[in-house]
């Protein structure tokens, strides 16, 4: 089991440009989550999916953010234009039933 | 809404024994998790109450007591590697599979 797995570790852009982050959820798990970690408002979520399915956004701060679950295997953040107060780190993390999230390493973005 | 204590900071001694509260307010409850989360490093889940009461795990417990809306985690015989920041978090009712996380309570366990 390789774990919930995240590209790219880390990302540095400027202001303006468009962001992808990726996710690979580990396999047969039916819910997949998008966190935003900061020091000032830690651990905030974003987006979550069931069975690709997205269930609730409400954490997704604007519309310059946009997420995709397109199969079982792989989900996308998209931030654009992305701003220096996107810098974050993002978590993926998925979960199968009731039992615990499994979080991915992360994505340092930084936007200067 | 939802919203969650912690104290932000804990110092403890190796082989100490140290708590760490969390207090919640919910407009419904579900359950309460603790998640440690190493500097740099992802979060990962240690406990689950659902129900009132003590769960063990090693040298981790676990508390609830849902009439107090108060949870605990408890660490014994502390080691360096428990240096970490602690997490709760809860799940509300409507919406079970959406975690809601506390501030953190960052440990430091020295020599």
């Amino acid at each position: 089991d390789a774990g919930v797995i995240q590209s790219p570790r880390h990302e540095v852009t400027e202001m303006g440009q468009e962001v992808t982050l990726r996710c690979k959820p580990i396999s047969g798990h039916d819910y997949l989550f998008w966190y935003r970690q900061t020091m000032m408002r830690g651990l905030e979520l974003l987006i979550y999916f069931n069975n690709n399915v997205p269930i609730d956004d409400s954490g997704m701060p604007e519309d310059r953010f946009s997420a995709k679950m397109p199969n079982a295997s792989f989900s996308t953040l998209k931030i654009q234009p992305s701003e220096p107060r996107d810098s974050a780190v993002y978590f993926c993390a998925s979960k199968q039933g009731h039992r615990g999230y499994t979080f991915g390493s992360g994505t340092r973005l930084t936007v200067v | 809404g939802q919203s969650l204590e912690q104290p932000s900071e804990v110092t403890a001694v190796e082989g100490a024994i140290v708590q760490i509260n969390c207090t919640y307010q919910t407009s419904g409850f579900y359950g309460l998790s603790w998640y440690q989360q190493h500097d740099g490093g992802a979060p990962t889940f240690l406990s689950y109450n659902a129900l009132d009461g003590l769960e063990e795990t090693g040298r981790f417990s676990s508390f609830l007591s849902r009439s107090d809306s108060y949870g605990y985690l408890l660490l014994q015989e502390l080691q360096m590697k428990d240096s970490a920041s602690y997490f709760c978090a809860v799940r509300s009712v409507g919406a079970t599979n959406k975690l809601i996380f506390g501030t953190g309570t960052l440990l430091a366990v020295q020599p």
